[in-house]
């Protein structure tokens, strides 16, 4: 069975820092997706980034960033110029490519705090 | 395009009731997963149906179920409510859960979530 880790359960930093919140996975496949998911106060889930595993290339979303170290099994997601709206909790997620599976695993999560 | 909708927002139960809750996927989308949520659990996956017909399903016991609608409506049913049971229920719908190597990346959205209490 697939696991996620995120061993920062709190992170913060101050307005238009950059932070780093680390992600390491276990699994047996060779090919899945990767996720960064954001959940604010309002609880709902929003999908920031996404990695398919089998693409070498760092995906990159305007501020937003991953490390992607496969051998490693390590996902790590950077945030650029932080600002006030990124406070949330953070979720790091592993998906199969398995065809139909949609079951996510999550991490147990890492609130993230902005400091003005 | 509404986004996905989930009924009732709060719900507040004894022990030993039933409930059901309800969710509405993003029209066109065809795939419906919940997910559970406590402090101590965090994110666990419950099942996914696809076309009425349930695909996936973690590891929670008989208490839990659900069902989809032709219309890709959901609802997940809990009977004999514990404490446990006291959570964050999220559903999550995507456009079409097979052959994604064809017709591309399906991304879940989610709704807002039924927070459910046991008293």
């Amino acid at each position: 069975a697939q696991t996620v880790t995120q061993s920062q359960p709190e992170m913060s930093v101050q307005e238009a820092e950059t932070v780093t919140l680390s992600c390491t996975y276990d699994t047996s496949e060779s090919d899945y997706y990767l996720f960064w998911y954001k959940q604010p106060p309002s609880r709902q889930m929003i999908l920031v980034i996404r990695q398919e595993a089998y693409k070498q290339q760092n995906a990159t979303e305007n501020r937003f960033s991953v490390n992607f170290q496969k051998a490693a099994k390590s996902f790590s997601l950077k945030i650029s110029d932080s600002q006030l709206g990124d406070a949330a909790m953070y979720f790091c997620a592993y998906r199969t490519p398995i065809q139909g599976a949609q079951k996510l695993v999550f991490g147990q999560g890492t609130r993230l705090t902005i400091n003005p | 395009k509404a986004g996905v909708t989930q009924t009732p927002r709060y719900l507040i139960k004894t022990r030993g009731q039933q409930v059901t809750l309800s969710c509405s996927p993003i029209s066109g989308h065809r795939s419906v997963s919940w997910y559970q949520q406590t402090p101590g659990q965090g994110l666990q996956f419950l099942f996914e149906y696809f076309s009425e017909t349930q695909r996936n399903k973690g590891n929670f016991p008989g208490r839990f179920s659900g069902r989809q609608f032709s219309n890709s409506r959901s609802e997940m049913n809990v009977s004999t409510l514990e404490l446990g049971d006291s959570a964050l229920y999220l559903c999550a719908s995507s456009l079409n859960a097979q052959g994604e190597a064809v017709l591309g990346f399906n991304e879940q959205f989610f709704g807002p979530g039924t927070r459910l209490t046991v008293l």
